[in-house]
């Protein structure tokens, strides 16, 4: 079957790095995206990996292997308003999405 | 700023009332869907289109109809409420191109019903 796995939650500190990694498993493969998703607000799209390697964009980057079935997004320079959760999901062979269940990101001053 | 619009935002309803979530774009996007999320949860995919007169069911389409009479517009009704049917529900939008989707989601702020 197709599969997200992203950790439920995770704790960072103001003005460090953290981590968020997502593994998936899906029917196919067209596409990797990280969204960002505040409490009771709609997701916004943060990045898009087709091919492998890192890509950057301001204080987040994206890295995908998809030998590994494997993504992260790195987020740099941790500041409260980063305090959301961070959904991850795949595109597969028909061009749809299968969303993680999203990795709730608590920022501590 | 995505142009995509939901109403209502916020609804309380009884059993067995028929709604219906109301969703606009003005991007000019073929592709439209709508997903339901519970707190926590994975975004779950209802029905999508592909442009006029084009609607697919997703994987909880079951209970609910979609119609796509123009580009812009693409309502969700249901027939009759259950309180299983509480949740938040998602409109979103995207370019198409040549029949694949290309880019990013935009969504709509959400319409979070109640069924009592």
């Amino acid at each position: 079957g197709q599969n997200i796995d992203q950790p439920t939650e995770m704790t960072a500190t103001e003005g460090a790095i953290v981590q968020i990694n997502c593994t998936y498993q899906t029917s196919g493969f067209n596409g990797l995206f990280w969204y960002q998703q505040h409490a009771g607000e709609a997701p916004t799209f943060l990045s898009y990996n087709v091919l492998d390697g890192l890509e950057e964009k301001g204080r987040f980057s994206s890295f995908l292997s998809r030998s590994k079935g494997y993504s992260y997004l790195l987020l740099k320079e941790l500041q409260m308003k980063d305090s959301a959760s961070y959904l991850c999901a795949s595109m597969d062979s028909n061009y749809q999405l299968i969303w993680g269940a999203g990795t709730k990101l608590i920022i501590k001053p | 700023e995505a142009d995509i619009y939901q109403t209502p935002r916020y609804l309380v309803i009884g059993t067995g009332k028929k709604i219906t979530l109301e969703c606009s774009q003005t991007m000019g996007h073929d592709k439209m869907y709508w997903y339901q999320q519970d707190p926590g949860m994975e975004l779950h995919l209802i029905h999508y289109s592909y442009g006029v007169n084009s609607t697919e069911k997703g994987d909880l389409s079951s209970e609910s109809t979609v119609s796509r009479i123009r580009t812009e517009h693409f309502p969700l009704t249901l027939e009759s409420a259950r309180p299983s049917h509480t949740s938040q529900y998602l409109c979103a939008s995207s370019e198409l191109d040549r029949g694949e989707v290309t880019g990013e989601l935009f969504f709509g702020e959400g319409s979070r019903l109640t069924v009592l």
